[in-house]
């Protein structure tokens, strides 16, 4: 049991250009985050998905695309990249149990630079 | 909205020295969950508790405990007798009641152990 893996760990890429980010959950977990963190700033969610086939912005949405076409992976795009987004990337999932709130279990992460 | 403050950037004890983490949110919301993450050198994020708006009651987990007051706002949390192992960023974070339980984070502290 993985829990929560992201792929890559480290990538350094130039202005401009794209990349995907791979976060897999081997939980069967409903829901899944994509959260940034920067210096002094904590975490802010970018995008999530409530399941399969659904995706929803966050608090700093812009710049980034998900996609969740499967269940267990939920994919982060960046088509345009800019030094604006370098930070460290995190991954996370949850499951669903109706009123009663559970905890969400984090990857890795994955430091990003944007020269 | 929601708004977690954790104004305690950084914070150093000698070991064996009790240290508390203070953490003060804002919500609309009457039915809301707060959490506690640790994130140590390592990087990944550890859930630490979770409690929900309608229990007040505190609670301890060996070393670690938490007092959690409606009227201040507020989710302290208290490492007795701290170890260098206890050396890490510790995040508060608040929840949103309904939805995709979207986790909205302080800043964080930075909380160093001295052998």
């Amino acid at each position: 049991n993985a829990g929560v893996t992201q792929t890559p760990k480290f990538r350094v890429l130039k202005t401009g250009q794209s990349m995907t980010l791979l976060c897999a959950q081997d939980m069967n977990h409903e829901y899944m985050y994509w959260y940034r963190q920067d210096p002094g700033m904590g975490l802010r969610l970018i995008h999530y998905s409530v399941g399969e086939g659904t995706t929803a912005k966050g608090e700093v949405p812009d710049g980034y695309n998900v996609s969740r076409l499967k269940k267990q992976n939920f994919l982060l795009g960046l088509e345009s990249a800019a030094p604006s987004q370098t930070s460290v990337y995190f991954c996370a999932s949850s499951e669903n149990r109706g009123q009663s709130y559970n905890e969400q279990f984090f990857g890795p992460g994955t430091r990003l630079t944007v020269l | 909205a929601q708004k977690v403050t954790q104004a305690q950037t950084e914070i150093s004890v000698v070991e064996k020295e009790d240290v508390t983490l203070d953490c003060v949110y804002e919500t609309r919301d009457t039915t809301y969950y707060l959490f506690w993450y640790k994130q140590p050198p390592s990087g990944e994020l550890v859930f630490l508790i979770r409690r929900n708006s309608f229990d007040e009651q505190n609670e301890i987990s060996g070393r670690y405990s938490w007092n959690f007051q409606k009227s201040t706002s507020s989710f302290n949390f208290t490492i007795t007798a701290s170890q260098v192992v206890d050396s890490a960023v510790y995040f508060c974070a608040l929840s949103e009641p309904l939805g995709a339980n979207n986790l909205f984070f302080g800043t964080g502290t930075r909380l160093t152990v001295i052998p």
